[in-house]
Formats: structure tokens, C-alpha cells, sequence
């Protein structure tokens, strides 16, 4: 089984929908992380959080919430979809080693998003 | 201006080749700079880090440039395996992880 779990791994949906995309972690991380990838773009940090208490805005989080519901859950929420929010989205993972981020991500596979 | 650039490609190479990436970052307290592999429709993963003194894993070697706030990754006599989008990472303070946005590499026979 994937240590980086995210559901759904494809969803189509329409304008004005609220969409939630789950990711769960196996790895005992207590950072976690949503991106966005678009072509040309690569990957934009929407939100990231270090711990349950812990919620940070990234570079692009407008449109966009997340709920950190446990250590091992994050949540992307977007409250009324958009089609420029149709791209893949990545959770990910990461860990401290001696204090300081190793700077290796664990990733979900990914979950594809289009918003007609 | 994005955080960190790369020149997107893609880089067409013959097996055999060796071949240049190169990454600018804008932010000069940045602390730790990282190279990630993605495979088409796949996630990333780590390639390599990138230390000061520059650091090499078999035909891989990674520089960083303090000064001219640049990171580079060479990939010596390269394999059609190597066919992949190389992604430049920098972590800033806060504990973000900045990515560029992927040089693609084709590897041709």
C-alpha cells in the first residue's frame, strides 16, 4: 500500500461545486503539504501545515481551504470549483531529521481535477 | 519573477550525451536546494540534494553557486531511462520547499 494516500485520483465536476480531495499518510510525518501542477508551472504550494494546529498559506491559496483533521489527514477543500482550478494536485509529506527538513517529500500519486 | 527558474526545454539528447540543467533562485536565505526526478503523470521524487561543496551519486553531479544564487545538475553519459522533467527545489525559511517549474529531458537512442 501507498505510504501517501489521495482520493479521489480523478474527479470531473462543474463550476460552483465544492470539492474536498483527502490525502492520508502512513509515514508517521508530521508535515504535510498541498501543490497544485500545471503545464509550464510546475508545482505551487497551496497550503502546508507542520503539525494538527498548524495551517500556513502557500503561494497560491485563494479558492482554496484545507483541514488538518489528524496527523495522518489533510484535506483540500475548494468551496465553489472554477475551471482555472482544473490542474493535478499533489499531497505530500516530510519529515525533521536533526531539526532540519531532509527536503524529501513524500508524494501522494496525485489527484486530477477538471472543473467544467 | 518567479522564486526559482529553470529553462523549462525540453533538452533532446542522444543516449551517451551529457547534459546540463540549470536552476536561478531569487531568494538569498535560502537554505537547502534539492534536485527531484518526475516521471510523466507520476509524482516527484528525489534525485539528489545539493550541498555546498557540490556532490556527485554515479553519473550525477549537483553544484550550488552561493554567490550567483544558482544550482546546476549534470548528467553524465545519459540513458534512455533518464527521460524525465528534472525539478529544482529550494527550502526557505518557514519550511517551505519552492519548486521550479521542470527542465523535461528526452533521451533518444
Amino acid at each position: 500500500d501507498a505510504d501517501v494516500t489521495q482520493t479521489p485520483r480523478n474527479r470531473i465536476t462543474k463550476t460552483g461545486k465544492r470539492i474536498m480531495l483527502e490525502c492520508s499518510q502512513t509515514k508517521g510525518h508530521d508535515r504535510m503539504y498541498w501543490y497544485r501542477q500545471d503545464p509550464g508551472l510546475g508545482l505551487r504550494l497551496i497550503y502546508y501545515s507542520f503539525d494538527v494546529k498548524d495551517i500556513n498559506k502557500g503561494e497560491i491559496s485563494d479558492g482554496y481551504s484545507v483541514s488538518r483533521q489528524a496527523q495522518a489527514k489533510f484535506s483540500l477543500s475548494l468551496e465553489s470549483a472554477i475551471p482555472n482550478q482544473t490542474a493535478l494536485y499533489f499531497c505530500a509529506t516530510s519529515d525533521l531529521a536533526g531539526g532540519a527538513n531532509t527536503g524529501e517529500l513524500f508524494f501522494g500519486e496525485g489527484s486530477r481535477l477538471t472543473v467544467l | 519573477r518567479k522564486e526559482v527558474e529553470q529553462d523549462p526545454g525540453p533538452f533532446n539528447v542522444p543516449e551517451g550525451a551529457t547534459v546540463a540543467f540549470n536552476c536561478t533562485y531569487s531568494n538569498s536565505a535560502s537554505q537547502s536546494f534539492f534536485w527531484y526526478r518526475q516521471d510523466c503523470r507520476k509524482e516527484p521524487k528525489l534525485l539528489m540534494s545539493v550541498y555546498s561543496s557540490g556532490n556527485e551519486d554515479g553519473r550525477f553531479t549537483a553544484q550550488l553557486n552561493r554567490a550567483s544564487q544558482y544550482i546546476s545538475l549534470l548528467i553524465r553519459d545519459s540513458k534512455l531511462s533518464d527521460s524525465a522533467t528534472y525539478l529544482c527545489v529550494v527550502y526557505n525559511q518557514g519550511g517551505k520547499l519552492i519548486f521550479g517549474q521542470g527542465t523535461e529531458l528526452s533521451v533518444k537512442p
